[in-house]
C-alpha cells in the first residue's frame, strides 16, 4: 500500500526564514508527487510536481529516492505562504494524499 | 479559462433528505474525483471515475452514491442526510494519459458547500 506522510501538522516560520515542508512516501513503483497548496477559503490548487523540477513562487522540491522524500522548500518565507499544504503521490492509478501542514508566517 | 464547475455553490438540507451535488469537469478531463472537507479538516477522498467508470473507492458512506455520465460530468447523491455531512464538497478533474507535463494533475472546482440542519 502507498502511503504519504507529512511529519509536521503544524509549522510556523518568521517573514523571511527558510522554509522546509517535510513529505516522505512509501511506494514500490516510480512515484508522481506533487504538492498542492489551499489558502484560507479557497479551493485547493497545484503547486508544483515533480517532473517539471519547476519553482513556483520561490517553492521548490526535489524527489529523493534514496529519501523516499519530496520535501517542499522555500529560503525566504513571505505573509502570504501562510496556508494549507498537501504533498500528493499518484500510483499504481490511486492518488494518495498526506495529512496536510498548516503553515503560519509571523511577521 | 474554463476551471471545473460545480453546482450548488450552497445547499443547505434537513436531516434524513437528500442532496445531489453536481461536478463539470474541465473539457477533455477524463477523471474525476470527489473529496470532503469537514470544518477545519483535511479533505478525504470519497470516489474517483474515470470513463465512466468507477476507478477507486475511499471513505464513501453507504448512504451516498455517484456516478460519471457520458458527458464526463458527475453527480453525488447523499440520501439519510446527517449532521455530520455538512462539509465542503470538492471534486477535481484530471487528464489520466498524456504529455507527461498535464497527466494526473487535478485540477479543482470551488466546492459545493452542505449544510445540514
Amino acid at each position: 500500500a502507498q502511503r504519504v506522510t507529512q511529519p509536521e501538522k503544524l509549522l510556523s516560520v518568521f517573514k523571511g526564514a527558510p522554509v522546509e515542508l517535510k513529505c516522505n512516501y512509501s511506494y514500490s513503483g516510480s512515484p508522481e508527487l506533487f504538492w498542492y497548496v489551499q489558502y484560507s477559503r479557497q479551493r485547493l490548487q497545484l503547486l508544483l510536481r515533480h517532473i517539471s523540477r519547476e519553482s513556483i513562487k520561490g517553492f521548490t522540491a526535489d524527489l529523493n529516492k534514496g529519501e523516499t522524500s519530496f520535501h517542499l522548500k522555500k529560503p525566504f518565507a513571505q505573509e502570504e505562504d501562510s496556508a494549507m499544504y498537501y504533498c500528493e503521490n499518484f500510483g499504481n492509478e490511486k492518488l494518495t494524499f498526506g495529512t496536510g501542514t498548516r503553515l503560519t508566517i509571523i511577521p | 479559462a474554463a476551471g471545473v464547475i460545480q453546482s450548488p455553490r450552497h445547499l443547505i438540507k434537513e436531516k434524513r433528505e437528500t442532496a445531489t451535488l453536481k461536478c463539470y469537469p474541465i473539457p477533455r478531463h477524463d477523471t474525476v474525483y470527489w473529496y470532503q472537507q469537514g470544518p477545519g479538516q483535511d479533505p478525504q477522498f470519497l470516489i474517483s471515475f474515470y470513463e465512466k467508470m468507477q476507478s477507486d473507492k475511499g471513505s464513501i458512506p453507504d448512504r451516498f452514491s455517484a456516478q460519471q455520465f457520458s458527458d464526463y460530468h458527475s453527480e453525488l447523491n447523499m440520501s439519510s442526510l446527517e449532521l455530520g455531512d455538512s462539509a465542503l464538497y470538492f471534486c477535481a478533474s484530471s487528464v489520466h494519459r498524456g504529455p507527461s507535463s498535464g497527466a494526473n494533475v487535478l485540477t479543482f472546482g470551488a466546492g459545493s458547500r452542505l449544510t445540514v440542519l
